[in-house]
């Protein structure tokens, strides 16, 4: 069965540094992988999504992930925070025969001022 | 602009006093999901509608319905709400083609249940 692993439950960062998110998954075959953000008491949107192709996909809000097969890995990066990005970040795993998502238990971000 | 909408945002309902939760969308989706979300956790697959064809996760409690009374429109219904019911409930859509092809789930703002 398919899983995803997010290590981070929280993370703080300053506004205009640097960020990574980890995100790991699990899955026999080639895996359909996505990013989602979540903002207090809102639903998902969707920032990239992995399906093939380039391993390095551009997503919305200046965010970036890479697909790292040997590692079975699917990092989220964005080079320069802004406070609005404070949320929480989701990880998942589609599976292509029940087109169905796996989360992670998502990472907590927070952008000190 | 098209989109997946769920009403209310917000429901407060008795403990086993029976509740549904509505979504719509106009994305002409053929696929609609429900999620539960509790508290600090991630979205947990109740059920989804692939065309009229209900498809129900092995551990989905007896106690949520769902019905699919056309393409546009979904609803959730908790039968006898429990305490432990309460939460963020998560309605999504996809354009599933059937050829083990897959499309991005597009997701509502959510409905959070209140349970007293």
């Amino acid at each position: 069965a398919q899983s995803v692993t997010q290590p981070d439950i929280h993370i703080t960062v300053s506004e205009g540094a640097s960020l990574e998110l980890r995100c790991n998954y699990s899955y026999g075959a080639t895996p359909y992988l996505f990013w989602y953000v979540q903002s207090p008491g809102q639903g998902l949107q969707l920032l990239l999504k992995y399906f093939s192709g380039d391993t390095l996909v551009q997503g919305i809000k200046g965010f970036e992930a890479e697909f790292k097969r040997s590692q079975s890995s699917f990092n989220l990066r964005k080079p320069s925070v802004h406070w609005s990005d404070a949320a929480e970040y989701f990880c998942a795993v589609g599976t292509g025969g029940g087109n169905k998502l796996t989360f992670g238990t998502g990472t907590q971000l927070k952008v000190e001022l | 602009d098209a989109m997946v909408i769920q009403n209310p945002r917000y429901q407060v309902t008795q403990f086993g006093k029976p509740v549904t939760l509505s979504c719509s969308q106009t994305l002409n989706h053929n696929v609609m999901y429900w999620y539960q979300q509790k508290s600090s956790q991630a979205p947990k697959l109740l059920f989804h509608y692939y065309d009229k064809d209900f498809n129900n996760e092995a551990d989905t409690p007896d106690n949520f319905q769902s019905r699919r009374p056309n393409t546009s429109f979904c609803f959730l219904d908790i039968r006898s709400p429990g305490l432990g019911d309460a939460a963020m409930y998560l309605c999504a859509t996809s354009s599933a083609s059937g050829l083990a092809g897959w499309e991005t789930q597009y997701f509502g703002p959510g409905t959070r249940l209140l349970v007293l």
